[in-house]
């Protein structure tokens, strides 16, 4: 099962409005991604995180690595109708090489933005 | 090479019929994930390959489900005598282990509906 706690469970927003999210694990983590679904696709890959404190931009999305390793959030600024979607984070433990590239993942976050 | 694909990317079957799916991911990445994501939840990790090597198998994937990775390039998941409960996006990611920095990218999923 997962391990990781994301909320909010969903966000129902104004377009033109800022969102944030956040994803928190019972274990650190060395590598933090965040990925946007859309209904009947995979997930598609956002911005990916490395480093503890680490701060990284795509367009008005910005994430960032927490300090303590077990946690990461993730903001939409000034949002827009194609950012409706669900948002996961998913993160990889750094235990030994084999589990390098297998992460887990948060349940999501269902965005809705209305005009 | 423009990113992992799977086919079908529907499939509907009758309970107890076997089925196949086939994922073929990013041409230079050496490992190759299946995972399952059912409604409101997360893709969970199913099992994984480096090269032709299945490296580990989870406990959600009981003995009607193998995966293969004959020639280290493209891969098949097999569900033998399907159950409702089988019903999930079937999803395959690869990525390239050079480092612990790594992302997974994810192919479009297959959406598997027993009746």
């Amino acid at each position: 099962g997962q391990q990781l706690n994301q909320s909010p469970q969903s966000m129902f927003i104004q377009e033109g409005e800022d969102v944030s999210m956040n994803c928190t694990s019972s274990s650190i983590f060395n590598t933090w991604l965040w990925y946007k679904q859309d209904p009947g696709e995979g997930p598609v890959l956002l911005i990916a995180l490395y480093k503890a404190g680490e701060l990284t931009s795509n367009g008005r999305l910005t994430a960032q690595f927490g300090i303590t390793r077990k946690d990461s959030f993730l903001n939409i600024s000034a949002s827009i109708p194609s950012d409706v979607g669900i948002y996961f984070c998913a993160g990889q433990s750094p235990m030994t090489t084999d589990s390098w590239g297998k992460f887990q993942f948060g349940a999501g976050t269902q965005v809705v933005v209305t005009p | 090479d423009t990113g992992v694909s799977q086919d079908p990317r529907h499939k509907i079957t009758k309970r107890g019929q076997n089925v196949t799916f086939r994922c073929d991911p990013i041409s230079e990445h050496n490992r190759l994930y299946w995972y399952r994501q059912t409604l409101g939840q997360g893709p969970e990790f199913l099992t994984y390959f480096q090269n032709e090597a299945q490296l580990e198998k989870s406990r959600l994937l009981s003995d009607r489900f193998s995966a293969e990775r004959p020639k280290g390039s493209f891969s098949t998941l097999e569900i033998q005598r399907t159950e409702q409960g089988d019903s999930a996006m079937y999803l395959c990611a690869s990525s390239l282990i050079q480092s612990l920095n790594t992302e997974a990218f994810f192919g479009q999923g297959t959406r598997l509906t027993v009746v």
